[in-house]
């Protein structure tokens, strides 16, 4: 099964109420980090939290990582219809390795 | 700001042609990746490469090939293409290290084998 899994597969919300992703994993990590996908496009980084970080901020973005639990949570804030998209974690596997191990993603909808 | 593109965004190919996708970033980036997407698959990283001329096999880097043959390009190779292999197909880029850092993706590109 996946290093990385998002939870839930789907989550459907209505502009300005937050919205709650998470996403476990298995192994020892060094980071993990968020990255979104609207539909039919690449993927876009949106946050970065090393392994010895708790919680971190980028906007009305709030990222949670818990190692003990193998588990982050990404918080959107006051979302608005743009929001809407695709939501990965990416996990690396630690030492030296290049890889990132991706997650199946939670897909977003914010309804106007 | 990185920039990663792909020579195509959408392609139709037939069974058993060759197929080449290409993949540039402007940023000088040592690692480049190769991924495919399929609906309830997720991303899966068919080759990476770390250095001009080096490669390493993702997780299903069957019925595919990989050329680095400057920095900034990444080519993947479908030698003989087969109707599994109709997927959305994106490549990254991101700075060399250890711990692995911010992957920048291209737009995509759909491929669809008949």
């Amino acid at each position: 099964s996946q290093q990385g899994e998002e939870d839930p597969q789907a989550l459907s919300i209505q502009e300005g109420e937050n919205a709650t992703m998470n996403c476990s994993y298995k192994t020892s990590i060094n980071n993990l980090q968020w990255y979104r996908q609207n539909s039919g496009r690449g993927l876009v980084h949106l946050i970065l939290i090393r392994s010895n970080e708790r919680e971190k901020h980028s906007g009305r973005l709030r990222v949670t990582l818990d190692t003990s639990k193998k588990s982050s949570s990404l918080l959107i804030t006051a979302s608005r219809a743009a929001d809407t998209a695709s939501y990965f974690c990416a996990t690396d596997l630690g030492g030296s390795n290049y890889k990132l191990t991706f997650g199946k993603g939670t897909l977003l909808t914010v309804n106007p | 700001d990185v920039k990663v593109t792909q020579s195509s965004r959408y392609l139709v190919k037939r069974t058993g042609e060759k197929v080449f996708l290409e993949c540039v970033q402007d940023m000088d980036h040592e690692n480049m990746f190769w991924y495919r997407q399929d609906p309830g698959l997720g991303l899966r990283l068919i080759y990476f490469s770390y250095d001009v001329k080096m490669k390493e096999k993702g997780d299903i880097p069957e019925g595919y090939s990989v050329s680095r043959e400057k920095k900034e390009r990444f080519s993947l190779i479908l030698e003989s293409a087969s109707t599994n292999q109709t997927s959305m197909y994106l490549c990254a880029s991101s700075l060399a290290g250890t711990v692995q850092e911010t992957q920048y993706f291209g737009p995509g590109t759909r491929l669809l084998v008949l």
